[in-house]
């Protein structure tokens, strides 16, 4: 199964701080298709998780634009233009260009 | 709206069985395909079953660790989709979440494996 790795596992950031996740595969998630199939979740303190970015850099819908996805191959990365207190929690990176789908370990937004 | 609602957790033996279901609404249940996700005490993320849609002659797939103790299953006429937990190990204790393409998710159910 492909395996992703997060750094940080955590990440202290001050309101207002741009920060950024890595989210790196064991195996490029580029399918025959030519679509990425690499997302990013974020789960809120006692909430389930809601889908952040898909297919590596397009915005769910009514998601801020403070939020930015990139990369391709193996190495992708979230970023977050100034961070807000609603930001706080866990965010995860999945894959479903390989089956079966397998999360990241999760990175931990916190703040400082 | 779109909603997802799990039921059907609770405290079980280990060896014993339980019958997970996800009611929904706001969406056209017919065409979509299903997945049970799972999360761990220790917060990790599984994907452990994926069901598709009729036209897709409901086409099943599965953790490969789940295999032949799962089973996903679906019904359009109620808008839900269920799994089947048999032979449970503790190892299985999760919240339980069924989900719609990763942008839906049910509030989850918490399954505790335990003697």
């Amino acid at each position: 199964d492909v395996v992703l790795t997060q750094t940080p596992p955590t990440l202290s950031a001050t309101i207002g701080q741009s920060v950024s996740i890595s989210c790196r595969s064991s195996q490029s998630l580029l399918h025959s298709n030519g679509n990425t199939y690499l997302h990013w979740l974020l789960q809120r303190p006692g909430q389930s998780p809601q889908l952040l970015i898909y297919l590596v850099s397009r915005l769910e819908s009514g998601v801020p634009n403070r939020f930015s996805g990139s990369g391709s191959g193996t190495d992708f990365t979230l970023k977050i233009s100034g961070v807000e207190a609603e930001d706080l929690g866990v965010y995860y990176c999945v894959q479903g260009t390989h089956a079966p789908d397998t999360f990241g370990a999760g990175t931990k937004l916190e703040l400082k | 709206e779109v909603q997802l609602v799990e039921t059907g957790g609770g405290l079980v033996q280990p060896g014993n069985s339980l019958k997970l279901s996800c009611a929904t609404s706001g969406f056209t249940f017919s065409t979509a395909w299903m997945n049970w996700i799972r999360q761990t005490p220790g917060k990790r993320l599984e994907w452990l079953a994926q069901i598709e849609d009729k036209s897709n002659n409901y086409f099943i797939s599965y953790l490969e660790s789940v295999k032949g103790r799962f089973t996903i299953s679906r019904d359009d006429s109620k808008s839900s989709v269920y799994l089947q937990m048999n032979n449970l190990k503790e190892e299985d204790t999760a919240i339980y979440y069924c989900t719609w393409s990763l942008a839906y998710w049910g509030q989850g159910t918490l399954v505790t494996v335990s003697s």
